[in-house]
């Protein structure tokens, strides 16, 4: 497979699961993000790993909890959510140290909390 | 700092008629900048980018756009609109080398709408 993938690519959990989101990228990128979008808002910044370290965490609340175990891999851990955090969860990679920082993206998962 | 301004959350064209979609930034740096588009239920695709080369940019799908540093802008064109065109387009901008972790700062987008 090439580029960004993301799977799954519909979830559906209630407030009390504990699922997982998982992002593998096939570009040789040593940067990963998380974003949420959600409807009628912009594009929100979650997370930033950097060389498998964490660089950004944008005010996101403890019930994400991000993890990088090598640079092609992320993941996003998921327990005791809102109705609110409700939207697509993209991911991408990008080429860290570079000038033009292109970010190149997943499908996304869209996750629906019950 | 760095922010982006999309002038219309909503375009809709006819066929065959040309595309507007504008867009205007502020940056403290030499910025890099970015049209992104979004078909429904997809992630997000790029279309083309600005890194102070040459201002007119040509991306894929018959997509170009104009940095206009004076202006602050950098407005994406289309000469002759497609169905496959109605997407959610998102202006992207990135402060450049004195950001070298990656971090893009997205308009709201502009949903464009093409009839037959």
């Amino acid at each position: 497979e090439t580029g960004v993938t993301q799977t799954p690519r519909h979830l559906v959990m209630g407030m009390t699961n504990k699922k997982s989101l998982k992002c593998e990228q096939h570009l040789g990128h040593n940067a990963m993000y998380w974003y949420k979008q959600s409807a009628k808002k912009p594009l929100e910044l979650m997370f930033v790993y950097n060389f498998k370290e964490q660089t950004e965490n944008n005010s996101v609340p403890s019930r994400f909890s991000p993890e990088c175990p090598n640079s092609s891999h992320l993941f996003l851990h998921l327990h005791t959510l809102q109705p609110e955090d409700s939207a697509l969860y993209l991911c991408a990679s990008s080429q860290s140290g570079t000038t033009n920082n292109e970010q190149f993206f997943g499908p996304g998962t869209r996750l629906t909390v019950l | 700092a760095q922010s982006v301004t999309q002038l219309d959350s909503h375009v809709s064209v006819s066929e065959g008629t040309p595309v507007l979609l504008r867009c205007n930034y502020s940056s403290s740096y030499s910025p890099s900048l970015f049209w992104y588009v979004q078909h429904p239920n997809k992630g997000l695709q790029l279309l083309l980018k600005y890194t102070s080369a040459a201002t007119l940019v040509k991306g894929i799908n018959g997509f170009e756009a104009e940095f206009k540093k004076s202006e602050t802008s950098f407005h994406l064109t289309k000469p002759s609109a497609h169905m496959s065109d109605a997407a959610e387009y998102f202006c992207v901008v990135s402060g450049g080398a004195q950001d070298s972790w990656g971090k893009l700062q997205f308009g709201a987008g502009t949903q464009v709408v093409v009839t037959p």
